[in-house]
């Protein structure tokens, strides 16, 4: 079992739809990364958090840290939030630098 | 303000050739990260360097692979006698302090293909 486990593994949603990326992990964290990375390959850095709600723009980021769970929302959505999404647990007590990732959740908004 | 700058973006070489990747972090950041993502595979964490240091290598193939992070310049992952199974993205990434609390800012990565 990986260590952090993405739902649904792909996504397809009309535009306009609310849309809910699931992570949940099994190690203690120190911090949850979700990331961004579209068809050309790069990577954005979406949130950093260690508890709560975190918002930016149209999409929101929640953490449980009882129940090692984080979501990733995006409302209204649109088809340039295509993509992939990524979770990354910042693993607390492990090696420094070590940061793990969940395999990703490929999301296509359809106009 | 620049962000993480990698370069080349794209890279080809033959088996038994080497293969340097430089990443120059985001000004004011001095740790840097190297994470690979082999063909229809997740991110993996590789090394974790500062400035002249090697903090965590635990990612880190044993053999033909290194990575340095010099007082001056860029840093560089290195891949020696590269073989097929080596064709992967590999992004660095940096940050202003240690990764616990600290937002990881990634580059465009380093697309290596190894004929």
């Amino acid at each position: 079992k990986n260590e952090v486990e993405q739902s649904p593994q792909n996504l397809t949603a009309q535009e306009g739809e609310f849309i809910t990326i699931n992570c949940s992990y099994s190690v203690g964290i120190s911090a949850l990364h979700w990331l961004q990375q579209h068809p050309g390959g790069g990577i954005v850095s979406l949130f950093m958090l260690s508890s709560g709600k975190k918002k930016h723009g149209r999409l929101i980021a929640t953490i449980n840290i009882q129940e090692k769970h984080s979501s990733l929302h995006i409302t209204a959505s649109h088809p340039r939030d295509s993509a992939v999404y990524i979770c990354a647990a910042m693993n607390y007590g492990g090696s420094q630098g070590n940061l793990i990732f969940g395999k990703g959740t490929k999301l296509s908004v359809k106009p | 303000n620049a962000g993480v700058m990698q370069n080349p973006r794209h890279l080809v070489r033959r088996r038994g050739q080497e293969a340097r990747l430089r990443c120059s972090p985001m000004k004011g950041h001095s740790h840097v990260y190297w994470y690979r993502q082999l063909p229809e595979e997740g991110l993996k964490f590789m090394v974790y360097l500062q400035k002249e240091n090697i903090i965590d290598e635990s990612g880190m193939p044993k053999e033909r692979f290194s990575a340095e992070f010099p007082k001056e310049g860029p840093s560089i992952l290195r891949i020696q006698q590269v073989v097929r199974g080596d064709s992967a993205a590999y992004f660095c990434a940096s940050s202003v302090a240690v990764p616990t609390y600290n937002e990881q800012f990634f580059g465009p990565g380093t697309r290596l293909t190894v004929l």
